[in-house]
This record gives C-alpha cells, sequence and structure tokens, in this order.
C-alpha cells in the first residue's frame, strides 16, 4: 500500500523559494493512476489547494498562488515536488502531499484525494 | 472560484448524538464532492466522495448526501473518537475548493 511522507526545510526566509518533496513508498509512483497533489493549511486555518500533475507534466496550479508555484515527477526518485517563490509569511503553512486517486462511480470517474501525507509545517520567517 | 460555504462552522454535541453538516457550493458541482474529517494535529481523512459513496474502511455511522449545490454529511451515534473538523470539497473545477470547515466538539 502506497504510503506518502513530505520532506523539506521547516523554516525558509522571506523572499527565498521552498522546495519540498513527496517521497512515495510502498510501490512505484508509476504504478497508480494519479494526479500527484499539494495541498497547504496555514496554522488554525482550511485548506487551500496548490496544484497538481499527471501523467509527469500536465499540471494544474491554484491562480491564488499568482505563477509562484511549480509541481514536477521524478519517477527515477520515486517523488514528486513543490517549488514555492517569493515566499511571505503568508505562505506559512503545514503542507500536504496527496494523490488524487481515480474511482469509477456508475461509468463517471470520481478524482478525489484519497491518500495523504503527515504533513510538515514551513514556517517563513527571517 | 467555487465558493464552498459549510455550516456550521462549529457544533457541540453529546455522546449518541445525530450530527448533521452542510455544504454549499457556488455553483453546481454536479456530485463531484468529497467529505475529510481532520482530528487535531492530524492530515484530513477521506470519508466520502461521488457525494455519497463511502470510502473503504469508513464506519457506516457517516453518510452523505445531496447533489448540484447542497450537500449534507450525517454522523450518527456521535462518539468521543469523532472529535474532529470535517471539510467538503469540490473536485468538479479547477481550482479545487475545500469548504472552511465544520469543528464538532463533544
Amino acid at each position: 500500500q502506497l504510503q506518502l511522507q513530505e520532506s523539506g526545510p521547516g523554516l525558509v526566509k522571506p523572499s527565498e523559494t521552498l522546495s519540498l518533496t513527496c517521497i512515495v513508498s510502498g510501490g512505484s509512483i508509476s504504478s497508480r493512476d494519479s494526479q500527484w497533489s499539494w495541498i497547504r493549511q496555514p496554522p488554525g486555518k482550511g485548506l487551500e489547494w496548490i496544484g497538481s500533475i499527471y501523467n509527469g507534466a500536465t499540471t494544474n496550479y491554484n491562480p491564488s498562488l499568482n505563477n509562484r508555484v511549480s509541481i514536477s515527477v521524478d519517477t527515477s526518485k520515486n517523488h514528486f515536488s513543490l517549488i514555492l517563490t517569493s515566499l511571505t509569511a503568508a505562505d506559512t503553512a503545514v503542507y500536504y502531499c496527496a494523490s488524487r486517486g481515480v474511482v469509477v462511480v456508475t461509468t463517471v470517474s470520481h478524482w478525489y484525494f484519497d491518500l495523504w501525507g503527515r504533513g510538515t509545517l514551513v514556517t517563513v520567517s527571517s | 472560484d467555487i465558493q464552498m460555504t459549510q455550516s456550521p462552522s462549529s457544533l457541540s454535541a453529546s455522546v449518541g448524538d445525530r450530527v448533521t453538516i452542510t455544504c454549499r457550493a457556488s455553483q453546481a458541482v454536479s456530485n463531484y464532492l468529497a467529505w475529510f474529517q481532520q482530528k487535531p494535529g492530524k492530515a484530513p481523512k477521506p470519508l466520502i466522495y461521488a457525494a455519497s459513496s463511502l470510502q473503504s474502511g469508513v464506519p457506516s455511522k457517516f453518510s452523505a448526501s445531496g447533489s448540484g449545490t447542497d450537500f449534507t454529511l450525517t454522523i450518527t451515534s456521535l462518539q468521543p473518537e469523532d472529535l474532529a473538523t470535517y471539510y467538503c470539497q469540490q473536485y468538479n473545477y479547477f481550482p479545487l475548493t475545500f469548504g472552511g470547515g465544520t469543528k464538532v466538539e463533544i
């Protein structure tokens, strides 16, 4: 059974770039039909979808992040990554990696977040 | 963006109670809706997909319904372990959006 684990710095300075990796274990990242995704949650607040990548190259990002985000997959290392640039204090959050798996319900495909990492807290502060 | 509005934002109930949470989408999302349970300090856990289909391994005390813009999540026989914040999420349109959450206290 696949498991996801986020990896990256816990503290980043304002204006710098955040780089996070989601390590996929328990199987090959290529074995699952999935949209590999990132979601974040500021302390005490709700969930915000950051973006997803599908088929290794097709990406969708949240426009609220103003083109500061990039998601990629490295099948050789069995992980996918998040890059977020020009950080401010507002980017302080728990960052989750997740898989949007697919289930077919009465011939209709439903892509939903069925697998999550445990999350990693990223603090943006000087 | 599709706004997802949950009500109430918090509720207090007793052990054994039946609890209902509502979620309203700013435009129709068909049945492309999921529900998640998030316990303090933990990652969200999927409960429901396709508006009413129970995720494997989730107890049948959780049920959900709805289509279009109005959805509900019901928890029967509330137990202390159900203390959590519950989120709805639409996945019909990008950007994918979540409701603001409903905190269930016991």
